[in-house]
């Protein structure tokens, strides 16, 4: 299958510092990504959908100005969370479509101290 | 929208043992089942999938039935080893749509 590559696996940091996530496609070009957020033992929570060439699109209850991203080429989005607070501290990660298949990377454990 | 309920939210069984989840959906566009296995910690991986002109599909000891009258599809797992325990979530997408509607999850057990 197709294969998504999320850096970095895991962060800490402290309160009001910002964090970006990478993801690439390594194999495929995907012109949407899509981020999504997972406390633990909870299901994934779909955050917004990221457009290769435009502007994401938010889902209902996630700030975009918290949650910044870009989608520079066909290979690559990045999920920005900036101002971090405590309450940001989450599994973070993303997907990607190739061949009619959901594609996941292997997310990013965000921790705020 | 689409609404997936997954039952049951934890399951424990014996190694060797068979474990079944269960799924129903509301939107009746929707035509595209894929289960997904996570390991803690990990990201979710496609296990199988089914398409709503199918009835069931079988790959080894894991199958997945799909009722569309009722709305409904299962996720079969046969002669469970301990390295089955995750957590899987079952998922419904409709036509050409990538984003899916996935359910809560089940954390299956198998004890050896």
């Amino acid at each position: 299958g197709a294969v998504v590559s999320q850096h970095p696996s895991w962060v800490i940091c402290k309160s009001g510092t910002s964090v970006k996530i990478e993801c690439r496609s390594l194999d495929f070009q995907a012109t949407t990504m899509f981020w999504y957020r997972q406390f633990p033992k909870q299901s994934l929570m779909l955050m917004a959908t990221s457009n290769e060439g435009s502007k994401a699109t938010y889902e209902q209850g996630v700030e975009k100005d918290k949650f910044l991203i870009n989608h520079a080429s066909l290979t690559l989005s990045t999920l920005t969370v900036t101002s971090a607070h405590p309450e940001d501290s989450s599994f973070y990660i993303c997907s990607a479509p190739s061949n009619e298949k959901l594609f996941f990377g292997s997310g990013t454990q965000l921790s705020v101290l | 929208g689409e609404n997936v309920e997954q039952h049951p939210s934890t399951l424990s069984v014996q190694e060797g043992d068979s474990a079944v989840i269960k799924c129903t959906y509301s939107d009746s566009a929707s035509n595209y089942f894929p289960w997904y296995k996570q390991e803690l910690g990990k990201r979710p991986q496609l296990i199988i999938d089914i398409r709503s002109n199918v009835g069931e599909k079988k790959d080894q000891r894991i199958a997945v039935t799909l009722n569309k009258t009722a709305k409904h599809f299962s996720l079969h797992i046969t002669e469970t080893q301990p390295e089955d325990s995750a957590v899987y979530f079952c998922a419904a997408l409709s036509g050409g749509s990538y984003i899916p509607t996935f359910g809560r999850g089940t954390s299956l057990i198998v004890h050896p």
